[in-house]
Protein backbone atom coordinates (compact mmCIF):
# COMPACT_ATOMS: atom_id res chain seq x y z
CA UNK A 1 0.00 0.00 0.00
CA UNK A 2 1.06 3.56 -0.25
CA UNK A 3 2.99 4.82 2.41
CA UNK A 4 3.77 8.46 3.99
CA UNK A 5 4.60 11.09 1.00
CA UNK A 6 5.56 14.75 1.20
CA UNK A 7 5.94 17.44 -1.34
CA UNK A 8 7.77 19.02 -2.54
CA UNK A 9 11.00 17.06 -1.89
CA UNK A 10 12.92 19.48 -2.89
CA UNK A 11 12.45 23.38 -2.03
CA UNK A 12 14.49 26.36 -2.14
CA UNK A 13 13.69 29.50 -0.72
CA UNK A 14 15.23 33.20 -0.45
CA UNK A 15 15.68 34.07 2.85
CA UNK A 16 13.01 35.90 4.03
CA UNK A 17 10.34 33.80 2.14
CA UNK A 18 7.03 32.21 3.46
CA UNK A 19 7.69 28.37 2.55
CA UNK A 20 4.57 25.34 2.61
CA UNK A 21 5.55 22.00 2.91
CA UNK A 22 3.06 19.07 2.89
CA UNK A 23 2.51 15.78 4.30
CA UNK A 24 -0.18 12.91 3.30
CA UNK A 25 -0.15 10.39 5.83
CA UNK A 26 -1.22 6.45 5.60
CA UNK A 27 -5.25 5.99 5.31
CA UNK A 28 -6.78 6.40 8.22
CA UNK A 29 -3.60 6.98 10.54
CA UNK A 30 -5.02 9.07 13.76
CA UNK A 31 -1.77 10.47 14.55
CA UNK A 32 0.96 12.71 12.94
CA UNK A 33 4.68 13.67 13.44
CA UNK A 34 6.94 16.28 12.34
CA UNK A 35 10.74 16.24 12.90
CA UNK A 36 13.71 18.50 11.79
CA UNK A 37 16.93 16.56 10.55
CA UNK A 38 19.82 19.30 10.23
CA UNK A 39 22.85 18.40 8.39
CA UNK A 40 24.92 15.22 10.02
CA UNK A 41 22.36 15.11 12.82
CA UNK A 42 19.24 12.85 13.69
CA UNK A 43 15.61 14.16 13.52
CA UNK A 44 14.19 16.33 15.70
CA UNK A 45 10.99 16.60 16.93
CA UNK A 46 8.60 19.45 15.94
CA UNK A 47 5.16 18.58 16.32
CA UNK A 48 2.27 16.34 16.94
CA UNK A 49 -1.49 15.97 15.80
CA UNK A 50 -3.96 13.31 16.62
CA UNK A 51 -6.01 13.65 14.05
CA UNK A 52 -6.91 17.46 13.71
CA UNK A 53 -5.78 17.76 17.20
CA UNK A 54 -2.09 19.58 17.66
CA UNK A 55 -1.75 18.36 20.66
CA UNK A 56 2.23 19.26 20.73
CA UNK A 57 4.47 21.72 19.57
CA UNK A 58 6.80 21.81 22.17
CA UNK A 59 9.49 21.90 19.87
CA UNK A 60 8.44 23.99 17.48
CA UNK A 61 11.53 26.46 17.08
CA UNK A 62 10.26 29.88 16.44
CA UNK A 63 6.85 31.52 15.91
CA UNK A 64 7.87 31.37 12.56
CA UNK A 65 6.74 27.51 12.22
CA UNK A 66 2.86 26.94 12.21
CA UNK A 67 1.47 23.70 11.38
CA UNK A 68 -1.74 22.59 10.47
CA UNK A 69 -3.95 18.92 10.16
CA UNK A 70 -7.54 20.41 9.28
CA UNK A 71 -9.13 17.32 8.31
CA UNK A 72 -7.46 14.55 10.44
CA UNK A 73 -5.17 13.32 7.41
CA UNK A 74 -3.03 15.75 5.35
CA UNK A 75 -0.96 18.18 7.22
CA UNK A 76 1.22 21.15 6.09
CA UNK A 77 4.21 22.92 8.07
CA UNK A 78 4.76 26.38 7.20
CA UNK A 79 7.57 28.44 7.56
CA UNK A 80 7.09 31.80 7.61
CA UNK A 81 10.02 34.22 6.66
CA UNK A 82 12.44 31.39 6.30
CA UNK A 83 16.29 31.98 7.81
CA UNK A 84 19.50 30.03 6.59
CA UNK A 85 19.50 28.59 9.76
CA UNK A 86 16.02 26.68 8.70
CA UNK A 87 18.03 25.08 6.23
CA UNK A 88 17.42 21.36 7.25
CA UNK A 89 15.17 18.10 6.17
CA UNK A 90 11.81 17.47 7.09
CA UNK A 91 10.07 14.47 8.30
CA UNK A 92 7.06 13.56 8.84
CA UNK A 93 5.56 10.22 10.12
CA UNK A 94 2.29 8.86 10.77
CA UNK A 95 1.31 6.16 12.94
CA UNK A 96 -2.16 4.26 13.42
CA UNK A 97 -3.22 4.81 17.02
CA UNK A 98 -3.77 7.79 19.51
CA UNK A 99 -1.00 8.16 21.82
CA UNK A 100 -1.95 6.50 25.13
CA UNK A 101 -3.38 3.01 23.12
CA UNK A 102 0.33 1.31 23.65
CA UNK A 103 3.16 1.13 20.88
CA UNK A 104 2.42 2.36 17.41
CA UNK A 105 5.32 1.75 14.80
CA UNK A 106 6.05 5.67 13.48
CA UNK A 107 5.92 5.38 9.14
CA UNK A 108 8.47 8.05 7.95
CA UNK A 109 7.92 10.28 4.88
CA UNK A 110 11.15 10.51 2.51
CA UNK A 111 11.07 14.10 3.92
CA UNK A 112 11.36 17.75 1.90
CA UNK A 113 14.86 18.99 1.68
CA UNK A 114 14.79 23.11 2.06
CA UNK A 115 17.56 25.02 1.50
CA UNK A 116 17.27 28.85 2.48
CA UNK A 117 19.91 30.89 0.49
CA UNK B 1 16.15 15.67 29.28
CA UNK B 2 17.50 13.20 27.00
CA UNK B 3 20.39 12.86 25.01
CA UNK B 4 21.41 9.72 22.78
CA UNK B 5 25.08 9.27 21.74
CA UNK B 6 26.43 7.15 18.86
CA UNK B 7 29.98 7.46 19.14
CA UNK B 8 30.60 6.22 15.57
CA UNK B 9 29.70 8.58 12.85
CA UNK B 10 31.04 6.79 10.25
CA UNK B 11 32.14 2.76 9.74
CA UNK B 12 33.56 1.25 6.97
CA UNK B 13 33.67 -2.29 6.55
CA UNK B 14 34.43 -4.97 4.40
CA UNK B 15 31.64 -7.89 3.36
CA UNK B 16 31.75 -10.93 5.96
CA UNK B 17 32.65 -8.53 9.06
CA UNK B 18 30.86 -8.13 12.08
CA UNK B 19 29.67 -4.84 12.77
CA UNK B 20 28.99 -2.96 16.52
CA UNK B 21 27.11 0.44 17.02
CA UNK B 22 26.93 2.03 19.88
CA UNK B 23 24.40 3.81 20.96
CA UNK B 24 23.99 5.20 24.48
CA UNK B 25 21.70 7.22 26.40
CA UNK B 26 21.50 9.63 29.26
CA UNK B 27 17.91 9.41 31.07
CA UNK B 28 17.93 6.42 34.13
CA UNK B 29 14.23 5.64 34.12
CA UNK B 30 12.64 3.28 31.81
CA UNK B 31 13.27 3.54 28.45
CA UNK B 32 12.10 2.23 24.95
CA UNK B 33 14.47 1.80 22.58
CA UNK B 34 14.94 1.59 18.71
CA UNK B 35 17.02 1.40 15.72
CA UNK B 36 16.08 2.79 12.77
CA UNK B 37 17.64 2.24 9.20
CA UNK B 38 17.71 4.67 6.51
CA UNK B 39 19.40 3.00 2.95
CA UNK B 40 20.22 5.32 0.10
CA UNK B 41 17.76 7.08 -1.37
CA UNK B 42 14.97 5.13 1.30
CA UNK B 43 12.85 6.20 3.63
CA UNK B 44 13.74 6.27 7.48
CA UNK B 45 12.41 2.60 8.71
CA UNK B 46 12.31 0.91 11.96
CA UNK B 47 14.84 -2.14 12.28
CA UNK B 48 14.33 -3.80 15.66
CA UNK B 49 12.80 -2.14 19.25
CA UNK B 50 12.88 -2.93 23.23
CA UNK B 51 10.41 -2.09 25.48
CA UNK B 52 10.58 -5.00 27.88
CA UNK B 53 11.96 -8.44 28.70
CA UNK B 54 15.20 -10.28 26.80
CA UNK B 55 17.06 -7.60 26.88
CA UNK B 56 18.88 -9.43 23.73
CA UNK B 57 16.35 -8.49 20.86
CA UNK B 58 16.31 -9.46 17.06
CA UNK B 59 15.39 -7.44 14.07
CA UNK B 60 15.06 -7.44 10.59
CA UNK B 61 18.28 -8.75 8.31
CA UNK B 62 19.88 -10.58 10.79
CA UNK B 63 20.45 -7.15 13.22
CA UNK B 64 20.24 -7.55 17.01
CA UNK B 65 20.62 -5.47 19.38
CA UNK B 66 21.49 -5.91 23.41
CA UNK B 67 19.98 -3.42 26.01
CA UNK B 68 22.36 -3.06 29.21
CA UNK B 69 20.89 -1.45 31.73
CA UNK B 70 23.83 -0.85 34.03
CA UNK B 71 25.26 0.73 30.87
CA UNK B 72 22.99 2.67 29.37
CA UNK B 73 23.09 0.99 26.10
CA UNK B 74 21.95 -0.59 23.41
CA UNK B 75 24.54 -1.43 21.04
CA UNK B 76 23.45 -2.94 17.06
CA UNK B 77 25.30 -5.97 15.91
CA UNK B 78 25.47 -8.26 12.64
CA UNK B 79 27.63 -11.31 12.92
CA UNK B 80 28.35 -10.48 8.68
CA UNK B 81 27.64 -7.74 7.49
CA UNK B 82 27.13 -7.41 3.41
CA UNK B 83 26.98 -4.85 1.11
CA UNK B 84 23.05 -4.00 0.83
CA UNK B 85 23.45 -3.16 4.77
CA UNK B 86 25.33 -0.11 3.04
CA UNK B 87 23.19 3.15 5.18
CA UNK B 88 22.49 5.58 8.03
CA UNK B 89 21.96 3.81 11.36
CA UNK B 90 19.61 5.89 14.11
CA UNK B 91 19.02 5.07 17.37
CA UNK B 92 16.58 6.40 19.47
CA UNK B 93 15.24 6.11 22.44
CA UNK B 94 11.66 7.27 24.76
CA UNK B 95 12.09 7.91 28.13
CA UNK B 96 9.37 6.89 30.65
CA UNK B 97 6.03 9.09 30.37
CA UNK B 98 7.46 10.57 27.42
CA UNK B 99 5.97 9.65 23.58
CA UNK B 100 8.63 11.49 21.68
CA UNK B 101 11.86 9.87 20.68
CA UNK B 102 15.13 11.00 20.95
CA UNK B 103 17.66 10.30 18.22
CA UNK B 104 21.21 10.33 18.14
CA UNK B 105 22.72 11.59 15.24
CA UNK B 106 23.34 8.29 13.09
CA UNK B 107 25.83 6.41 11.84
CA UNK B 108 27.06 5.97 8.13
CA UNK B 109 28.20 2.53 7.43
CA UNK B 110 29.80 1.72 3.86
CA UNK B 111 30.21 -2.13 3.35
CA UNK B 112 32.60 -2.47 0.46
CA UNK B 113 32.05 -5.71 -1.88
Amino acid sequence: GAGVSQSPRYKVAKRGQDVALRCDPISGHVSLFWYQQALGQGPEFLTYFQNEAQLDKSGLPSDRFFAERPEGSVSTLKIQRTQQEDSAVYLCASSLGALGQGYNEQFFGPGTRLTVL
Amino acid sequence: AQSVSQHNHHVILSEAASLELGCNYSYGGTVNLFWYVQYPGQHLQLLLKYFSGDPLVKGIKGFEAEFIKSKFSFNLRKPSVQWSDTAEYFCAVISGGSYIPTFGRGTSLIVHP
